[in-house]
């Protein structure tokens, strides 16, 4: 089971960019990077998913260097509204008949401030 | 309307009650899952279905049980109620295959035992 070691918190400022990296230094070959973002009490929400170099959406940007052993998720312009706890994960063979599962840690709680 | 629904949002019982938290989801997923999450813990998981009548256990499945009888439910039991048994509790369903796997959380249920 691949682990993600993530920074417990980190604070910004409205509209500044926010980079959030994640380690994963035993991800394996078949596992995608996949980030989901909480707020109080509501449950997760998927944000974006990657397997290799750069992917974006509408909401971010996740960058993955050639050897995959960590990702970066990019927030441009953040708002308050951007306060959340984000999560890294990294499946082996996420919740298939194999038994491994997605899991999730403490997450990264980012405070955006005025 | 959620695609995934939680009922009851809040619920308050006392130790030794059998309780049901009960899931519907409108997504058409045949994945269903069911974590809790305590603070500074991060989300764990306590049961999943790929189909109906499909049960697996996760991490923390002692103290629960869960019952899939069509597509759209999954319902989460606790026999007999425990304090340390109060916790968020959320399902999920998922799309995707293998590693690239995307869950959907519904908004939760805060459960406390007294």
């Amino acid at each position: 089971l691949a682990k993600t070691t993530q920074p417990i918190s980190m604070d910004s400022y409205e509209g500044q960019e926010v980079n959030i990296t994640c380690s994963h230094n035993n991800i394996a070959t078949n596992d995608y990077i996949t980030w989901y973002q909480q707020f109080p009490s509501q449950g997760p929400r998927f944000i974006i998913q990657g397997y290799k170099t750069k992917v974006t959406n509408e909401v971010a940007s996740l960058f993955i260097p050639a050897d995959r052993k960590s990702s970066t998720l990019s927030l441009p312009r953040v708002s308050l509204s951007d306060t959340a706890v984000y999560y890294c994960l990294v499946g082996d063979l996420p919740l298939t008949g194999g038994g491994n599962k997605l899991t999730f840690g403490t997450g990264t709680q980012l405070k955006v401030e005025l | 309307d959620a695609d995934v629904t939680q009922t009851p949002r809040n619920r308050i019982t006392k130790t030794g009650k059998r309780i049901m938290l009960e899931c519907s989801q409108t997504k058409g997923h045949d994945r269903m899952y069911w974590y809790r999450q305590d603070p500074g813990l991060g989300l764990r998981l306590i049961y999943y279905s790929f189909d109906v009548k499909d049960i697996n256990k996760g991490e923390i499945s002692d103290g629960y049980s869960v019952s899939r009888q069509a597509q759209a439910k999954f319902s989460l039991s606790l026999e007999s109620a425990i304090p340390n048994q109060t916790a968020l509790y959320f399902c999920a369903t998922s799309e995707g295959q293998g590693a690239n796997e995307k869950l959907f959380f519904g908004s939760g249920t805060q459960l406390s035992v007294l």
